[in-house]
């Protein structure tokens, strides 16, 4: 099975401007998160989609959002950009089987705020 | 508010050591732990905690959750230099997630 792909890897934006990330869980996989790195703040919950409705949501302001389409791709957005939205942007695609759930972290896209 | 706390936040060992890494939680309506290993790219899953005193295991590596205690460790024995790695912990409430800082293990030959 193809893994967890992330588009694009890398960005350079400046601020004001709004970006659109993109993510292909694996195939068969109906549950979709994303997270933000950063060296400062380490690793935060975005949000989680399944079967395009968005289930859980971490504690971000609305210039960040994110949808699911019908085939489990996912996209975020981030709208008038600053400088401290530089990160890395991870998705994961996850199942649930009898011992739980299991997730796959995409490679990240590296997103530069200039 | 929601928090996680790892610790140590760094560690040395020698191949061929077993380490314990914590992870203590207060989040609330918790309903399930998980941890991490991360070395130079994206975190690789390891384990999901739902229920107390159920260790969960994968080669060297083992994780139990301690619900009343509110914490979980991550045992992995028999070091290797492959373990080299930040382990993280992310407890999750309701509709959140909240990672720990981590632990960075460094694993000399």
């Amino acid at each position: 099975k193809a893994g967890v792909t992330q588009t694009p890897r890398y960005l350079i934006k400046t601020r004001g401007q709004q970006v659109t990330l993109s993510c292909s869980p694996i195939s068969g996989h109906r549950s979709v998160s994303w997270y933000q790195q950063t060296p400062g703040q380490g690793l935060q919950f975005l949000f989680e989609y399944f079967s395009e409705t968005q289930r859980n949501k971490g504690n971000f302001p609305g210039r960040f959002s994110g949808r699911q389409f019908s085939n489990s791709r996912s996209e975020m957005n981030v709208s008038t950009l600053e400088l401290g939205d530089s990160a890395l942007y991870l998705c994961a695609s996850s199942f649930w089987s009898g011992v739980g759930e299991t997730q796959y972290f995409g490679p990240g896209t590296r997103l530069l705020v200039l | 508010e929601d928090k996680v706390v790892q610790s140590p936040l760094s560690l040395v060992v020698h191949e061929g050591d077993t380490v314990t890494l914590n992870c203590s939680y207060e989040v609330t309506n918790f309903r399930s732990l998980l941890w991490y290993k991360q070395e130079k790219k994206a975190p690789t899953f390891l384990f999901m905690l739902t229920s107390s005193g159920i260790e969960k295991k994968s080669g060297r590596l083992s994780s139990i959750l301690d619900k009343k205690e509110l914490f979980s460790i991550l045992n992995i024995t028999a070091t290797q230099t492959g373990d080299s790695a930040i382990y993280l912990c992310a407890a999750r409430p309701d509709s959140d997630m909240r990672f720990g800082a981590g632990t960075r293990l460094t694993v000399k030959p």
